[in-house]
């Protein structure tokens, strides 16, 4: 049974347009979630947090919205920029243990 | 400042050998742990520990062993490889369990034969 998911496994964008990254979980007891980025050969880096009791938390381009009714998370990258082309985790956490999403592969095109 | 280091990068096993993936981190943090990423999986947590000497398992813990004796070090043991454990297998530190920024290490690519 799959705690967090990402249903889209890739995204394709045009470069200066947003892009939308959905995450959803089924665990009301996550307290944390986090969006990681990841190139290849490399390990996930943190990009942006939000805490359960919030509902938004904006860093740069970089935006995440968490609706707990819906148990429904999203990373909004406003403008998008080829260099933003990676595999985006999300992450839940309860007491410092994370879950993570499948991921989903961004290509932002020129 | 190394952050967090995972050695090697690369190995190739054969069924039933064992072996140790090294994981250190500079950082002092109390929280490490282990996950293991197979396509379309995601990350799957293996172990973790949150300070020496306390381990505990995580979703994905059996064919691994873990120990904790110092704080910069997390060995991750696999005691009889099989090809099931043919992974990317990354090390993550944080300051503190619940302070979940976790930063990873490069990771190591395994592959069992």
């Amino acid at each position: 049974d799959q705690q967090v998911k990402q249903n889209s496994p890739s995204l394709s964008v045009q470069e200066g347009r947003i892009s939308i990254l959905n995450c959803d979980y089924t665990n009301s007891m996550f307290d944390y979630f986090l969006w990681y980025k990841k190139y290849p050969a490399e390990g996930p880096t943190f990009l942006i947090s939000i805490s359960s009791i919030k509902d938004k938390n904006e860093d740069g381009r970089f935006t995440v919205f968490l609706n707990k009714s819906a148990k429904h998370l999203s990373l909004h990258i406003v403008p998008s920029q080829p260099g933003d082309s990676a595999v985006y985790f999300c992450a839940a956490s309860i007491y410092g243990k994370l879950t993570f999403g499948q991921g989903t592969i961004l290509t932002v095109h020129p | 400042n190394a952050g967090v280091t995972q050695t090697p990068k690369f190995q190739v096993l054969k069924t039933g050998q064992s072996m140790t993936l090294q994981c250190a981190q500079d950082m002092n943090h109390e929280y490490m742990s282990w996950y293991r990423q197979d396509p379309g999986m995601g990350l799957r947590l293996i172990h973790y520990s949150v300070g020496a000497g306390i381990t505990d398992q995580g979703e994905v813990p059996n064919g691994y062993n873990v120990s904790r004796s110092t704080t910069e070090d997390f060995p991750l043991r696999l005691l009889s490889a099989a090809p099931s454990q043919t992974s990317v297998y990354f090390c993550a530190s944080s300051p503190l369990a619940g302070n979940t920024e976790a930063f990873f290490g490069q990771g190591t690519r395994l592959t069992v034969v």
